[in-house]
């Protein structure tokens, strides 16, 4: 089983959509929790941090369930330049440092 | 600011061969960080490295090696180059060794024939 599961998409939503992408993570040691953006053949970008309480910036809201062991992003009213691959990460609970342990990824397509 | 730059941006090796990627991290961040990345996958760890020393090792084999310098830039070198090595390799960098944001390089494209 991989640490941290994606479904990898694709995601495809016309302009103005909710959607919303879910991650479970094996370890329940991890102590912390993101979300990445890729573009393809770019370098991942953090979106945002996710903790316990939810968080949301913008049209992004983040939720956190250590019991399930469950993240999810939900985006808000999809813009064409939210095409890209989001990347669930999580860091290790254990004397890991700052290792990230990442999602496959689930690739969403904004189509006009 | 400058950000993460990493060195070369593309590289075509054989099967066989070694190879030395470079990566010099945000003015003032001390800790490095390796991530292969295969297509189609999410980034694997590889190596951490804050204040030269080795802070964490994923799970790849003795081909693979890195170090840091005293001015923080880092290296990653790979021996014995095989196909399924063909990849992107990131590098990241934070201020601290411990849970910072870790900010990536636009990474090295390998590919091994």
């Amino acid at each position: 089983r991989k640490e941290v599961e994606q479904d990898p998409g694709p995601f495809n939503v016309p302009e103005g959509a909710t959607v919303a992408f879910n991650c479970t993570y094996s370890n329940s040691a991890s102590q912390s929790f993101f979300w990445y953006r890729q573009d393809c053949r770019k370098e991942p970008k953090l979106l945002m941090s996710v903790y316990s309480s939810g968080n949301e910036d913008g049209r992004f809201t983040a939720q956190l369930n250590r019991a399930s062991q469950y993240i999810s992003l939900l985006i808000r009213d999809s813009k064409l330049s939210d095409s890209a691959t989001y990347l669930c990460v999580v860091t290790p609970g254990n004397n890991a440092g700052n290792m990230l342990t990442f999602g496959g990824g689930t690739r969403l397509m904004v189509k006009p | 600011d400058a950000g993460v730059t990493q060195s070369p941006t593309h590289l075509i090796k054989t099967r066989g061969q070694h190879v030395t990627l470079r990566c010099s991290p945000i003015s003032g961040h001390k800790s490095v960080s390796w991530y292969q990345q295969v297509l189609g996958q999410g980034p694997q760890f590889i190596f951490q490295y804050y204040e030269k020393e080795e802070r964490g090792r994923g799970n790849f084999p003795d081909r693979f090696s890195a170090r840091q310098f005293p001015n923080y830039s880092s290296e990653l070198n790979v021996n014995a180059l095989l196909l399924g090595d063909s990849a992107l390799y990131l590098c990241a960098s934070t201020p601290l060794g411990g849970y910072n944001e870790q900010f990536f390089g636009p990474g090295t494209r390998l590919t091994v024939l």
